[in-house]
């Protein structure tokens, strides 16, 4: 089966902390891809970053930045210096290279404080 | 850019009514899908279409149909809306392929079933 956790349901920070967001995924494929899309108050999902299982690089954009390790099933995010602006609904996915589907984790909404 | 968008932002509808949410992007897009999300739950796949006259069954389509005559369009349709319908529902798009294509997002519609 797949799955996505996101175990964190919400996090409250204040402005300039930095914040890390948690996805575990399961799944029992070989080539698999992890999403995160940001969801501000707007509604509109916003794509982030995609990552392949076989690229396990660390990326960097700006505050942003994402951790992918296969061997703990895990592509966290950290926001460094946080902004009010990032206050959004953010969402990991798995995309399946069997099925094309996304499977979405149930979202962590991040509140930052000024 | 890529642009999706949906016909309404919000919607209310009496029980038992037809409802029909309407998604066009103008990216030339072959895939489109249609999620609902719902607190605590995520995003869930309700149908999708890889190609005009094509559709196939998400994860969660009891109550629901879709049409595709066009490529750039794809509406989703609650025959007899009832009150557990009520939530967001948001539209997607990509290229083919499978599920490395990342899927850009319309704003969403909130529908509200009385």
């Amino acid at each position: 089966a797949q799955k996505v956790t996101q175990a964190q349901t919400e996090i409250s920070v204040v402005e300039k902390e930095d914040v890390t967001l948690d996805c575990v995924y399961e799944t029992r494929d070989t080539t698999y891809y992890l999403f995160w899309y940001k969801q501000p108050p707007s509604g509109e999902l916003v794509f982030l970053i995609r990552r392949n299982s076989f690229d396990e690089q660390n990326e960097i954009s700006g505050r942003y930045s994402w951790n992918f390790q296969k061997s703990t099933s895990s592509f966290n995010f950290t926001i460094t210096a946080s902004q009010v602006v990032d206050s959004a609904v953010y969402f990991c996915a798995l995309g399946s290279s069997n099925t094309g589907k996304l499977i979405f984790g149930q979202g962590t909404t991040l509140q930052v404080k000024p | 850019d890529v642009k999706v968008t949906q016909s309404s932002r919000y919607l209310v509808k009496r029980t038992g009514e037809k409802v029909f949410l309407e998604c066009v992007q103008d990216m030339d897009h072959e895939n489109m899908f249609w999620y609902r999300q719902d607190p605590g739950l995520g995003l869930r796949l309700i149908y999708f279409s890889y190609d005009v006259k094509m559709k196939e069954k998400g994860d969660i389509p009891e109550g629901y149909s879709v049409s595709r005559e066009k490529k750039e369009r794809f509406s989703l349709i609650l025959e007899s809306a009832s009150t557990n319908q009520t939530s967001m529902y948001l539209c997607a798009s990509s290229f083919p392929g499978t599920a490395q294509e990342t899927q850009y997002f319309g704003p969403g519609t909130r529908l509200l079933v009385l």
